[in-house]
């Protein structure tokens, strides 16, 4: 069956700090992957997304970066942290082709001091 | 560019009664839409899901009706119980770049 495993669960990182966060599925070939930010009480905000080796979109102009390494791994990059970089981050897939659910990660809560 | 508009953004409804809550999408090419429940801290989970061809799916007390022409779906919850209590969220898959776009959630509160 497929997985997919995101980390850390919790980071409590600095301003100005670096930020990696990564996210692995399991049991699935090119795999959709989506990076989504969510603020305390708010909605899922899609960040990037990726339909292959390589191939990253980007949705939101902001601090952050995404990568592609490897089919079944997708991270999420910074080089300098905002306090406004603070938020739940999840790491998504799905299956490729049109109209699939998507499985989240357990997320990671980011806060920045 | 794409875009799903949800409301209301909270929702109280007494045990038992019903609760509706409705989105809207801007591209006509969407052709997937799902439902997810998030409970406190954990991550999103589908519940229902509904294709363009299809106009209603119904899996017990929840159901989904979609609109095509005017490009509305909703959620249906019926005999709401205090467990239901979460924030609900549509998505929209637009087709040809498998851009899952969510709406903005609605946190469904269930009177005991």
């Amino acid at each position: 069956s497929q997985t997919i495993h995101q980390w850390p669960a919790t980071l409590v990182q600095p301003v100005g700090s670096p930020l990696s966060l990564e996210c692995t599925v399991e049991g699935t070939s090119n795999p959709n992957l989506y990076w989504y930010r969510q603020a305390a009480g708010r909605g899922l905000q899609l960040l990037f997304y990726s339909v292959g080796i390589g191939q990253i979109s980007s949705e939101v102009p902001q601090n952050l970066s995404a990568s592609r390494p490897q089919d079944r791994q997708f991270i999420l990059s910074s080089k300098k942290l905002l306090l406004s970089d603070s938020g739940f981050y999840l790491c998504a897939w799905s299956v490729p082709g049109d109209g699939t659910e998507a499985f989240f990660g357990q997320g990671t809560r980011l806060t920045v001091v | 560019g794409e875009n799903v508009e949800q409301h209301p953004s909270t929702l109280s409804v007494q045990e038992g009664d019903s609760a509706v809550i409705k989105c809207t999408y801007s591209d006509s090419a969407s052709n997937y839409f799902p439902w997810y429940k998030q409970e406190l801290g954990k991550r999103p989970q589908l519940i229902i899901d509904i294709r363009s061809n299809v106009g209603e799916k119904k899996d017990q007390r929840i159901a989904v009706t979609l609109n095509k022409t005017a490009k509305h779906f909703s959620l249906h919850i019926t005999e709401t119980q205090p467990e239901d209590s979460a924030v609900y969220f549509c998505a929209a898959i637009y087709s040809g770049t498998y851009k899952y776009i969510f709406g903005t959630g609605t946190r469904l509160k269930v009177l005991a």
